[in-house]
């Protein structure tokens, strides 16, 4: 069976701090993709990154980056010198080639303060 | 291009009425998702479509939960005797084609049951 878990339910940092957010996953399949997306105030659900289970190079993006190891099956999202505009709940969500659906983890809630 | 559509944003209904939620998704896109997410918690599955087939409804949480695509486009979530349980922001996600590919949001229908 699928599974996202995301344990940290919410993280406060002061502007400027780097944080991390951690994604732990299970799924049986040799197959899969892994996902993160940013869910703002205004409630929509904002792609940030895909990543399948056969490429573990990790990826930077500006301010963003990502951590893939299978060995620990973890997809941590960084983000580099926080800002206000940060802030939000941050979910992580995993799809298996046989099952097409996308099951989340429960949330990361990120303030940033000034 | 223009991104996925939900109407109505908002729906305010009494206890056992019927509800018809509308998702249009991005031109082009053959795959369909309908999720549910309830206040502090991640999306969950409700239904999944592929042109107008209806592949997967296991995520649809009772008989009252219906769920269509007639041409292939766009699609109609209806729950009928709503329940105050049903309370929660109904997402639509469409991706291009196969697993591979990224759902993308809609901004969601709140509804609230009296």
């Amino acid at each position: 069976a699928q599974k996202v878990t995301q344990a940290q339910t919410e993280i406060s940092v002061v502007e400027k701090e780097d944080v991390t957010l951690d994604c732990v996953y299970e799924t049986r399949d040799t197959t899969y993709y892994l996902f993160w997306y940013k869910q703002p105030p205004s409630g929509e659900l904002v792609f940030l990154i895909r990543r399948n289970s056969f490429d573990e190079q990790n990826e930077i993006s500006g301010r963003y980056s990502w951590n893939f190891q299978k060995s620990t099956s973890s997809f941590n999202f960084t983000i580099t010198a926080s800002q206000v505009v940060d802030s939000a709940v941050y979910f992580c969500a995993l799809s298996e080639r046989r099952a097409q659906k996308l099951v989340f983890g429960q949330g990361t809630r990120l303030t940033i303060n000034p | 291009g223009a991104g996925v559509s939900q109407s109505p944003r908002y729906k305010v209904a009494k206890r056992g009425q019927d509800v018809a939620l509308r998702c249009d998704p991005i031109s082009g896109h053959v795959s369909l998702f309908w999720y549910q997410q309830a206040l502090g918690q991640g999306p969950e599955f409700l239904t999944y479509f592929q042109n107008e087939a209806q592949l997967d409804k296991s995520g649809l949480p009772s008989d009252r939960f219906f769920a269509e695509r007639p041409e292939g486009s766009v699609s109609t979530l209806k729950i009928q005797r709503t329940q105050q349980e049903d309370s929660a922001v109904y997402l639509c996600a469409s991706r291009y084609m196969d697993e591979k590919e990224t759902q993308y949001f809609g901004p969601g229908t709140r509804l609230l049951v009296l």
